[in-house]
């Protein structure tokens, strides 16, 4: 499967606890994406890394998260002290410079905070 | 910022006919604008895309309007099949970076 993948598919935590998601973009896209949607909703965009560089971040993204792109290849999300607003699906999503506005979305990792 | 308002949230329509999705944004300088499907539990997958500098695009039973003067675009399905039941979203680029997204239209095809 050459698409985006993210890992785990489904989290279920204990409120105050920390976690972490991992995105593997489409092997040539530099550009990746962080989005959260919430059921019923459509998806809302937290930040986006071009390589390793963080370039926004929204105001969604509270000082509890924190993503990295060390490499410029996979990221990871953490969430720390989670709280239970915080249940939600978490998107990954990766495009290439060439046609940077064109968005292939992974799976998502849907989060569960009791 | 970029605000995306899409309409209706529920869509019912018969096998065979047709169905409309609209959606209205506020910056008239977004220039890319994406239709999304999402089955339940899947992944966003991309159906359609329309870039400010065409009108019109059309992918066998999907098309896409857009009119940037009064800054709405329309998502048009022909001869629906069932496995056109999904949740449709359209979005709006801003600064060619984020996606802004519409609520979604819960479409169903009824056999």
């Amino acid at each position: 499967d050459t698409g985006v993948s993210q890992d785990p598919r489904h989290k279920i935590t204990k409120r105050g606890q920390n976690v972490t998601f991992r995105c593997d973009p489409i092997s040539e896209h530099n550009r990746l994406y962080w989005y959260r949607q919430t059921l019923g909703q459509g998806p809302e965009f937290l930040t986006y890394f071009q390589n390793e560089a963080q370039l926004e971040k929204s105001r969604l993204l509270s000082d509890r998260f924190s993503a990295e792109r060390p490499k410029g290849s996979f990221s990871t999300l953490e969430i720390q002290r989670t709280e239970q607003g915080d249940s939600a699906m978490y998107l990954c999503a990766s495009s290439r410079q060439s046609h940077r506005e064109t968005q292939y979305f992974g799976p998502g990792t849907r989060l569960l905070v009791l | 910022g970029e605000n995306v308002e899409q309409h209706p949230s529920t869509l019912s329509v018969q096998e065979g006919d047709s169905a409309v999705i609209k959606c209205t944004y506020s910056d008239s300088a977004s220039n890319y604008f994406p239709w999304y499907k999402q089955e339940l539990g899947k992944r966003p997958q991309l159906i359609i895309d329309i870039r400010s500098n065409v009108g019109e695009k059309k992918d066998q039973r999907i098309a896409v309007t857009l009119n940037k003067t009064a800054k709405h675009f329309s998502l048009h399905i022909t001869e629906t099949q069932p496995e056109d039941s999904a949740v449709y979203f359209c979005a709006a680029i801003q600064g060619a970076q984020k996606l802004v997204f519409g609520q979604g239209t819960r479409l169903t095809i009824n056999p």
